[in-house]
């Protein structure tokens, strides 16, 4: 089935530890997302990449990177998780020739304690 | 700064009609859209308009004034399985989406 997966899909972290959510797509589409989202505020934007090769900073991207070697796979590091990156993660996709409707993956559940 | 009001949490009936409303303040405009999210899942595409007016789609309308930096979606015939938050958000002069924090529907039968 076409769309975006991402893994895993929870995972509890000790505070200080490295942590990488993969985030790999089979539409084609050029542009790629990484938000999270916390109870009670909308989804922000991390970071970003428009096409493979760039990436760009989002609202909160502090505490994360990203990289985009190719057009499928947008991975999203931690390099040094803290208790307040704890939240659900989302990878999301778009193709920016038509709407732009981003196609979200089912989400990253991530725990720092 | 940017900023997507919508209410928090609604409540309605089965079978009735509900109305979710949206207010933004952006830097540009380049179209809004509706998701929806049911609880544990990943939100899904609703609707898009770009226009003033109307875009109609099965039981769910959503409406847009530019002038006035306003929509809402309206879920007519409501259906229990429509219990879910629905995100609005705006497409910004630079592209990006500013996401409201969702409405919380609760379906009541």
């Amino acid at each position: 089935i076409a769309g975006i997966t991402q893994a895993p899909t929870s995972q509890i972290l000790a505070a200080g530890r490295r942590m990488t959510l993969r985030c790999t797509q089979d539409m084609r589409h050029n542009a790629m997302y990484w938000y999270r989202q916390d109870l009670g505020l909308g989804l922000r934007l991390i970071h970003y990449s428009n096409t493979a090769g760039t990436t760009g900073k989002g609202e909160v991207p502090d505490g994360y990177s990203v990289s985009r070697a190719n057009t499928d796979d947008f991975p999203l590091t931690l390099a040094s998780a803290v208790p307040s990156q704890t939240s659900v993660y989302f990878c999301a996709s778009s193709d920016r020739g038509s709407t732009g409707e981003l196609f979200f993956g089912e989400g990253s559940r991530l725990t720092v304690l | 700064g940017q900023n997507i009001d919508q209410p928090t949490e609604m409540t309605a009936t089965e079978g009735a009609i509900v109305q979710i409303n949206c207010t933004y303040q952006t830097s540009g405009f380049n179209g809004l859209f509706w998701y929806q999210q049911h609880a544990g899942e990943a939100p899904t595409f609703l609707s898009y308009n770009v226009l003033d007016g109307l875009e109609e789609k099965g039981r769910f309308s959503s409406f847009l004034s530019r002038s006035k930096g306003y929509s809402y979606l309206l879920l007519k015939e409501l259906q229990m399985k429509d219990s879910a938050s629905y995100l609005c958000a705006v497409r910004d002069s630079n592209y990006q989406l500013i996401w409201g924090a969702g409405t919380k529907l609760i379906i009541k039968p």
